[in-house]
């Protein structure tokens, strides 16, 4: 089956500093990827739509200029937290649409998650 | 270990109910969810419940916890053809990790 990596998988980083995390679709193609954030005991929150080659599209109040993302490639998105503070800190999922019959046959393949701490 | 099981397709005529089954395997499930997905869109939650609860109830939605068997479902009253989407069954374990099953994909007839 269809296979996305994240990476890393566990980041810790000093408050202030960015953060890059890697989406990565294994053995297919995807023009789309979406970025979630899992706060403690919580649901996932989706974040942004990552299209490759052109602009992610942000839920509202998610601060696009906080939470970069790039999605350079069809195998590829990156989401960069930038000026992290410990508020930051939460669980980040990554997921990459497949599918061969079109936007009705597509679905949803999980990347493992990357937990970040921010000190 | 741990795997969250649905069934990969339903179809069910409008106006009808339908029940979307899901089993999962660990029994330190806190929470456990259900999502939509619609074409083309990321996964927005319907409902979720607390793994001590037996039912919830919301509008049209009803989730049964049967926690001996490991098995979730959602039902959704009088199935519009705006109910046409995929169903992704998640559970959250005491370590915060989240599992996803498939997601079963509901069609609406006619």
């Amino acid at each position: 089956g269809a296979v996305v990596s994240q990476h890393p998988s566990w980041v810790i980083c000093k408050s202030g500093t960015s953060v890059k995390i890697e989406c990565r679709s294994l053995d297919f193609q995807a023009t789309t990827m979406f970025w979630y954030r899992q706060f403690p005991k919580q649901s996932l929150m989706l974040m942004a739509t990552s299209n490759e080659g052109s602009k992610a599209t942000y839920e509202q109040g998610v601060e696009k200029d906080k939470f970069l993302i790039n999605h350079a490639s069809l195998t590829l998105s990156t989401l960069t937290v930038t000026s992290a503070h410990p508020e930051d800190s939460s669980f980040y999922i990554c997921s990459a649409l497949f599918g061969l019959g079109g936007p009705t046959e597509e679905t949803q393949y999980f990347g493992p998650g990357t937990r970040l701490l921010v000190l | 270990g741990e795997d969250v099981e649905q069934s990969l397709f339903l179809s069910v005529r409008e106006g009808d109910s339908s029940v979307i089954n899901c089993t999962y395997t660990d029994s330190s499930s806190t929470y456990l969810y259900w999502y939509k997905q619609e074409p083309g869109a990321g996964l927005q939650l319907l409902t979720y419940i607390f793994s001590n609860m037996d039912m919830k109830q919301d509008q049209r939605l009803t989730v049964l916890l049967n926690k001996k068997d490991k098995h979730l479902s959602l039902r959704i009253a009088d199935t519009q053809t705006g109910d046409s989407a995929i169903y992704f069954c998640a559970e959250i374990l005491k370590d915060d990790k989240i599992i996803f099953g498939k997601g079963t994909r509901l069609h609406i007839l006619p």
